[in-house]
């Protein structure tokens, strides 16, 4: 596809329920990156992956958020037991170089 | 860690008006520096990026913005915006030389509602 795109695009779900949320990048980008950004603020920092290898995860914010990249193109940012805090806009992006594109982002609510 | 700051939350214009909006960072090594938008009901575009050389840099639809080192600021101008530019504009730095280079880091976003 053309760009970066995220799936499902909106996901409401009930407390401790888990989530899988999918991001499709740009074909031939090496870097994926999960942003998450809460309402009037902007985008946070969770992890990245170079290919399939994960590079950093220091932004996730506890071992109930996982992610991974197995074949070097999709990737999938799990959430498990989710909490009303998790609620946000998740953003996925990719890049080839120093730039980054964003995809729509899924917007999670957790009920 | 670096941090960003916008110090303008929400910024109300009449079509016409110019614009700057402020942003700060904290770092003192090298940077490479970014202009985000997101229009209503869209994802974040680039609007513009500055990694090395003149430090006033042109992006799309008439956007600039000045890297001043001494001031850790790129702030954003418009000498003339339009009704089409109300959106969130999010100010964003990469640290080149900390170990955490492939993160951005984004400010607050300010709100520009531009009124026709």
């Amino acid at each position: 596809g053309a760009g970066v795109s995220q799936s499902p695009r909106y996901k409401v779900t009930k407390r401790g329920q888990d989530v899988a949320l999918r991001c499709d990048p740009i074909s031939g980008h090496v870097s994926l990156y999960w942003y998450r950004q809460a309402l009037g603020q902007g985008p946070e920092f969770l992890t990245y992956f170079n290919y399939e290898a994960q590079q950093d995860k220091s932004g996730l914010p506890n071992d109930r958020f996982s992610a991974e990249r197995p074949e070097g193109s999709i990737s999938t940012l799990t959430i498990q037991r989710t909490e009303q805090r998790d609620s946000a806009m998740y953003r996925c992006a990719s890049s080839l170089g120093r730039e980054k594109y964003f995809g729509p982002g899924t917007r999670l609510t957790v009920l | 860690a670096q941090s960003v700051s916008q110090h303008n939350h929400h910024v109300i214009l009449s079509e016409a008006a110019s614009l700057e909006l402020g942003c700060n960072y904290s770092y003192g090594g090298t940077v490479n520096l970014f202009w985000y938008v997101q229009y209503p009901g869209q994802h974040l575009q680039l609007l513009l990026k500055y990694f090395s050389g003149d430090p006033l840099v042109k992006g799309i639809k008439g956007f600039e913005a000045e890297f001043i080192k001494s001031k850790f600021s790129f702030n954003l101008r418009k000498p003339s915006v339009q009704w089409s530019d109300t959106a969130e504009y999010f100010c964003a730095v990469t640290a080149i030389s900390s170990g955490s280079a492939r993160q951005l880091t984004f400010g607050s976003g300010t709100q520009l509602t531009v009124l026709p």
